[in-house]
């Protein structure tokens, strides 16, 4: 089966840097992708990785290391609007296309 | 608007009343995924769509949920002989997939389904 795994809060001052983690295991890996969802909103989409490394977009980046079935979102100069849900989600292959596993996510609260 | 819209945003029913959702994808967008969603979770995969073939369900959905994407543009998501279980958000995503790994999936705002 597939399950991946974050933490399920993290508490961080404005300006501060914060790394989310995630754990998974699958059987048809194909890539691991970061959505951000406010509280009463649709998860947007932040980044993804296919192979191993980091990827940085803006304040936003995204490391993968396949070998070790791990990956982290990375937060710099975090702003209060940052306080939200992420979720860590894996494009695994199935037996007739692909699917997509999200974590249970975790909630980020900034303070001031 | 050219994102993802649903309709209805909130749905109200009672148990054993059967309920149908619509998501309209991002036009060209010819792959669709619905998800459920209750609070404090992740988005809990159903079924996707590749064009008008439904390639993946999940072993999760029971023979109640049904979807549908005739056309492959519009999907419906019915869901038979609700139960007080089926209470959640229910999303759906659309990407567009052009050959390579990366699958960016655009979410609309959902539908709130509450059985009574």
């Amino acid at each position: 089966g597939q399950s991946l795994e974050q933490p399920s809060e993290v508490t961080a001052v404005e300006g501060a840097i914060v790394q989310i983690n995630c754990t998974y295991q699958t059987s048809g890996f194909y890539g691991l992708s970061w959505y951000q969802q406010h509280d009463g909103g649709a998860p947007t989409f932040l980044s993804y990785n296919a192979l191993d490394g980091l990827e940085e977009t803006g304040r936003f980046s995204s490391f993968l290391s396949r070998s070790d079935s791990y990956g982290y979102l990375l937060l710099q100069e975090l702003q209060m609007k940052d306080s939200a849900s992420y979720f860590c989600a894996v494009r695994d292959r199935g037996t007739g296309g692909f699917k997509t596993i999200f974590g249970a996510g975790t909630r980020l609260f900034v303070k001031a | 608007d050219t994102g993802v819209s649903q309709d209805p945003r909130h749905k109200i029913t009672k148990r054993g009343q059967n309920v149908t959702f619509r998501c309209d994808p991002i036009s060209e967008h010819n792959r669709l995924y619905w998800y459920r969603q209750t609070l404090g979770q992740g988005p809990e995969f159903l079924t996707y769509f590749q064009n008008e073939a439904q390639l993946e369900k999940s072993r999760l959905l029971s023979d109640r949920f049904s979807a549908e994407r005739p056309k492959g543009s519009f999907s419906t998501l019915e869901i038979q002989r609700t139960e007080q279980g089926d209470s959640a958000m229910y999303l759906c995503a659309s990407s567009f997939q052009a050959g390579g790994p990366r699958d960016t999936q655009y979410f609309g705002p959902g539908t709130r389904l509450t059985v009574l």
